[in-house]
């Protein structure tokens, strides 16, 4: 079984300021990780995935993540935020065995401020 | 990438009613769906999984004689909750793996409230 901990549930910034947010996992077989984005009211869509190579991910939209197996971590950042980042992040595990359900982190709100 | 919808985006019923709701594979083909539930200020929490043409996998906890889920086509699997109750009020989600991009996309979500 897979567990995830995001130990930050909000995280308030100042606009342009870099942003940080944490993701933890703990798995007996190796994983897929993944960065979600949800805005009030909406689905969940994918920010970025590390599912093998370099261990350095990033999305369209300036985040990035890294994985790092030894810390079992994989966190989220972006060098500089903007209001329009506002919204939940959710960190999520599956094995990597193919395809597999997702296990979730409970999230965290980035909250981005003028 | 791939999208799914979801219908209705919001549904208000009385204690009692059943509620259907439809997730649809819009441009692909999903031989597996998911649904999951959301409670406010939390984490998704998988309900079961939905293979085309096959009974549904329910996660322990979930009753599957309360949550109904029907896979009848490869683009459209439903979700019925049968005599709702307040506390089944809450947000669900469903999603639908894409083979093509190897990738599980999301509904926008359905948010019931039962009265």
């Amino acid at each position: 079984a897979q567990s995830v901990t995001q130990l930050d549930s909000q995280v308030p910034v100042f606009e342009e300021a870099p942003v940080e947010l944490r993701c933890n996992y703990s798995s007996s077989v190796s994983v897929y990780l993944f960065w979600y984005v949800q805005y009030p009211n909406q689905g969940l869509q994918l920010l970025l995935k590390y599912l093998s190579g370099s261990t350095l991910v990033e999305s369209i939209n300036g985040f990035e993540a890294e994985f790092n197996k030894s810390q079992t971590s994989f966190h989220l950042r972006k060098p500089s935020v903007h209001i329009s980042d506002t919204a939940e992040y959710f960190c999520a595990v599956s094995p990597a065995l193919g395809y597999s359900t997702l296990t979730f982190g409970k999230g965290t709100m980035l909250l981005v401020s003028p | 990438g791939a999208v799914v919808s979801q219908h209705p985006s919001r549904v208000i019923c009385k204690s009692g009613t059943s509620v259907k709701i439809e997730c649809r594979s819009l441009d692909f083909q999903a031989t597996t769906m998911f649904w999951y539930r959301q409670f406010p200020k939390q984490s998704l929490m998988l309900m079961a999984t939905s293979n085309e043409g096959s009974k549904a996998t329910y996660e322990q906890g979930v009753e599957k004689d309360k949550f109904l889920i029907n896979h009848a086509s490869l683009t459209l699997s439903t979700l019925t909750v049968t005599s709702a109750h307040p506390e089944d009020s809450s947000f669900y989600i469903c999603s639908g793996i894409a083979a093509a991009y190897n990738e599980q996309f999301f509904g926008p979500g359905t948010r019931l409230t039962v009265l």
